[in-house]
């Protein structure tokens, strides 16, 4: 149980065009969905949380008006990549969290591999 | 701020031989502490974290607040055992989303 999907696995856009990528939690409700990126040979770095209906909480240095996060449902998170740019370029995965039911534990999708050229 | 640091991107050893992945943390107050393993291929996955006090898969990990170390340990290690791991830290004051904030990782290769 607690499975994590992310689509697309993998995506390739044009510098200035936007891109959407959905996180879904596959056999749970996620009360709270996180947004992390993570460059070659680099740690996971947390973008953002958010909480199904209210608006997401960035953190230090990610902008938000880029990086549009929507989390619209207790299974489905979205980010949107808003006019990328190559520096764009990166694995982005989500991480879902069932609250206390799950132990607050996260879980992970397999990322996204996006491509800016 | 809190962080997490590996000092090892890159640790090998032979099937058999004993391994110790190295974490240290700075934090101020009592943090919740995680060790994550990336099988190739394969997605971010919760190894063990330390209030649960078990071992899994042969791994134990102690939390030293004295050293604010929080190292993983098994006595036998195997080739199975060849993943990419990150230890990681939460601040259980957080309750409704625990945010974490992840070290480096430490790339184990387990030779034959």
């Amino acid at each position: 149980g607690a499975v994590v999907s992310q689509h697309p696995s993998r995506v390739i856009c044009k510098s200035g065009t936007s891109v959407k990528i959905e996180c879904r939690s596959l056999d749970f409700q996620a009360t709270t969905m996180f947004w992390y990126r993570q460059f070659p040979k680099q740690s996971l770095m947390l973008m953002a949380t958010s909480n199904e209906g209210s608006k997401a909480t960035y953190e230090q240095g990610v902008e938000k008006d880029k990086f549009l996060i929507n989390h619209a449902s207790l299974t489905l998170s979205t980010l949107t990549v808003t006019s990328a740019h190559p520096e764009d370029s990166s694995f982005y995965i989500c991480s879902a969290s069932g609250g206390e039911w799950l132990s607050y534990e996260q879980y992970f999708g397999p990322g996204t591999r996006l491509t800016v050229t | 701020a809190q962080r997490v640091t590996q000092p090892e991107k890159l640790l090998s050893v032979f099937k058999g031989a004993p391994v110790e992945l190295k974490c240290n943390y700075s934090y101020s107050g009592s943090p919740e502490l995680f060790w994550y393993v990336q099988y190739s291929r394969q997605r971010l996955q919760l190894l063990l974290r330390h209030i649960s006090r078990e071992s899994i898969k042969g791994f134990t990990a102690d939390l030293n607040k004295g050293e604010t170390s929080f190292h993983l340990k098994k006595p036998f290690a195997q080739e199975e055992d060849s993943a990419m791991y990150y230890c990681a830290l939460s601040d259980p004051r957080e309750t409704s989303g625990s945010r974490l904030t992840f070290g480096e990782g430490t790339q184990l290769t387990v030779n034959p």
